[in-house]
């Protein structure tokens, strides 16, 4: 299986500030790489598919980036709403795998 | 629009087994394909199968392969998944999401379910 680590695990910010978390593969998986969001006691939603296609309805202030093994989550303009943990996921196979995580706190 | 809605809270013993039930609304149900994903409390998101809406192929998690039967329902457009021998470390939220329509390529989970909570327990 492709391993997926995500780092942080954890990281705090305050709002307005931006933030950036990071994905690597295990192995090239050129750019079949999701971003998900989690809120506190729901369900994951898509945010970014395919590496940096954002979904619709998500806030421009999310962006994706990155292709191979090594992916970026940036967050720009931190808002209250944006408290939730992100997993990113690869679907270059059909074994799909998550990272394990990154905890968004807002100071 | 998009909604998929899954079957409620379930309490099982060790050793028992559950079948949580998916429910699609809002697009072709063929179409596409369902996955299950499951989240022990306080952990990450755990891929179990793929099952798909047109013909019922699947494809699972290796690790599930011998527990996990998944099935659909075209006339209803429901998903169903029953994971048999239970143990007490799977206690977790088991959520269905929308998939792509074939076993060949890697999945986009687009939609979710609300999750199932599947407590086991003696």
């Amino acid at each position: 299986d492709i391993q997926m680590t995500q780092s942080p695990s954890s990281l705090s910010a305050s709002a307005g500030d931006r933030v950036i978390i990071t994905c690597r593969a295990s192995q090239n998986i050129r750019t079949y790489l999701n971003w998900y969001q989690q809120r506190p006691g729901k369900a994951p939603s898509l945010l970014i598919s395919d590496a940096s296609t954002l979904q619709n309805g998500v806030p421009s202030r999310f962006t994706g980036s990155g292709s191979g093994t090594d992916f970026t989550l940036t967050i720009s303009n931190l808002q209250p709403e944006d408290l939730a943990t992100y997993y990113c996921q690869q679907s270059y196979n059909t074994a799909s795998t998550f990272g394990r995580g990154t905890r968004l706190q807002i100071k | 629009q998009v909604h998929l809605a899954q079957s409620g809270a379930e309490v099982k013993k060790p050793g028992a087994s559950v079948k949580v039930s998916c429910k699609a609304s809002g697009y072709i149900f063929t179409t596409y394909g369902i996955s299950w994903v499951r989240q022990a409390p306080g952990q990450g998101l755990e891929w179990m199968g793929w099952i798909s809406g047109y013909n019922g192929n699947t494809n699972y998690a290796q690790k599930f392969q011998d527990r996990v039967i998944m099935t659909i329902d075209t006339s209803t457009n429901t998903a169903y998944m029953e994971v048999r021998s239970l143990r007490s470390d799977e206690t977790a939220i088991y959520y269905c999401a929308r998939s792509g329509p074939s076993e060949d390529y890697g999945d986009t989970f687009d939609y979710w379910g609300q999750g199932t909570l599947v407590t086991v327990s003696s």
